[in-house]
């Protein structure tokens, strides 16, 4: 089955580049998403990428992934402290039953 | 539209009691889900139900009963609570319209079993 890794943590000072990385292990067609999770809130879909792609760019964020290492990460460019929050990589089951595995997140702090 | 709600936001329940929690959705969405969270482990699948009238089980199902009772709503039932089913609770729907198949997540019930 899928199985979707991440670090658990990130700090970073406000106005620096966040980059949180992701590691999944199907090699199937299928897409990969980053939602945030706000503290006592329930996640929010940030961005998306579907796996014959290497790179999406959205305003701030940019999603880069690597095929060949089934590495997947989300740049945040001029981090602001309402980036801190949970960061959820997840990966959609190829097998069609829309099913999502989900990393455990990261939780990226911003230093004012 | 409200997206996806979920009541209670808030729930204590002593060992024993059962309770259902409660999600809709306005999306019309073919796919509804329910997951727990707890620290550490991410997000584990309960249930889930693909459209109106089917229902599977996910990663983590023991202990739960699910009811799709119409497309718009997916309750989630502990018939017998236990401590262990101290977390919180997210219900999310997903459409198959949309190719990338996103989810959208309600806001979560905390549930204490004491």
């Amino acid at each position: 089955g899928e199985d979707v890794e991440q670090s658990l943590f990130l700090s970073v000072r406000e106005g620096d580049s966040s980059v949180i990385n992701c590691t999944y292990t199907d090699s199937s067609s299928t897409y990969l998403y980053w939602y945030k999770q706000e503290p006592g809130a329930g996640l929010q879909l940030l961005t998306y990428i579907f796996s014959n792609m290497d790179m999406k760019q959205d305003q701030r964020l940019t999603v880069l992934l690597n095929k060949k290492d089934k590495h997947l990460s989300l740049r945040i460019a001029d981090t602001q402290t309402g980036d801190s929050a949970i960061y959820f990589c997840a990966e959609r089951d190829p097998g069609g039953y829309q099913k999502v595995t989900f990393g455990i997140g990261t939780k990226l702090q911003v230093i004012p | 539209n409200a997206g996806v709600t979920q009541t209670p936001k808030f729930q204590v329940l002593k060992t024993g009691q059962s309770m259902t929690l409660q999600c809709a959705q306005d999306m019309n969405h073919n796919s509804m889900y329910w997951y727990r969270q707890d620290p550490g482990m991410g997000l584990r699948l309960i249930y889930y139900s693909a459209s109106e009238g089917t229902t599977d089980k996910g990663e983590v199902p023991n202990g739960y009963n699910v009811s799709r009772l119409n497309k718009r709503e997916f309750s989630l039932r502990l018939e017998s609570a236990a401590p262990s089913q101290t977390s919180v609770y997210f219900c999310a729907s997903g459409g198959l319209g949309g190719r990338s198949y996103e989810q959208y997540f309600g806001p979560g019930t905390r549930l204490t079993v004491t």
